[in-house]
């Protein structure tokens, strides 16, 4: 079992171009999730979606934009880069319980450099 | 605001028990999670607390406090490829995970 595949593995930029970073689950898992990581700094929550058809804004999502057509697929898309969007970026999944428990894991990661 | 504080790094012998701790300040508390991250790759779940007390999971331990805001995940017997970082994590009242910014782990033979 794959678990959960991002792609690109690591890309660099040119600021002002648009991007989007793929991320698919075969879990089926009703929950994912959009993390950048910086250095000194902790996971930062971007956007998340609880179920297909619907998604929600994170910590920091000014500059990002998600979907989640289905329960597989959540893309995630800058539309105009920045330097300041250089960093780790994180796809995770989570299967959601009744009792909200919500152990998350983790794809490979997308390292991208904004220039 | 909400806030989980670890130590930034930590130096160990391998052979030898080390406790990293976590203190925390959040909106609501619904249990707490410590990963496992090596330099370049993704977080690996380690362990999940949610009520007061030790849990043990081979030569890895977690330890949790409500009333203190407080966890500590113990690792024994350490191993050279227990270098890493150990990031500590907590479900808010929202069900939303707030993340520490992880401790980085040096195992020194």
């Amino acid at each position: 079992t794959a678990g959960i595949t991002q792609a690109p593995t690591s890309q660099i930029l040119a600021a002002g171009r648009s991007m989007t970073l793929r991320c698919t689950q075969d879990m089926r898992h009703n929950a994912m999730y959009w993390y950048r990581q910086d250095l000194g700094l902790g996971l930062r929550l971007i956007h998340y979606s609880n179920t297909a058809g619907t998604t929600g804004k994170g910590e920091v999502p000014d500059g990002y934009s998600v979907s989640r057509a289905n329960t597989d697929d959540f893309p995630l898309t800058l539309a105009s880069a920045v330097p300041s969007q250089t960093s780790v970026y994180f796809c995770a999944s989570s299967d959601l319980t009744s009792a909200g428990v919500n152990t998350q894991y983790f794809g490979p990661g997308t390292r991208l450099t904004v220039l | 605001g909400q806030n989980i504080d670890q130590p930034t790094e930590m130096t160990a012998t391998e052979g030898a028990i080390v406790q990293i701790n976590c203190t925390y300040q959040t909106s609501g508390f619904n249990g707490l999670f410590w990963y496992q991250q090596h330099a370049g790759e993704a977080p690996t779940f380690l362990s999940y607390n949610v009520l007061d007390g030790l849990e043990e999971k081979g030569r890895f331990s977690s330890f949790l406090s409500r009333s203190k805001g407080y966890s500590y995940l113990l690792l024994k017997e350490l191993q050279m490829k227990d270098s890493a970082s150990y990031l500590c994590a907590v479900i808010d009242s929202n069900y939303q995970l707030i993340w520490g910014a992880g401790t980085k782990l040096i195992i020194k033979p």
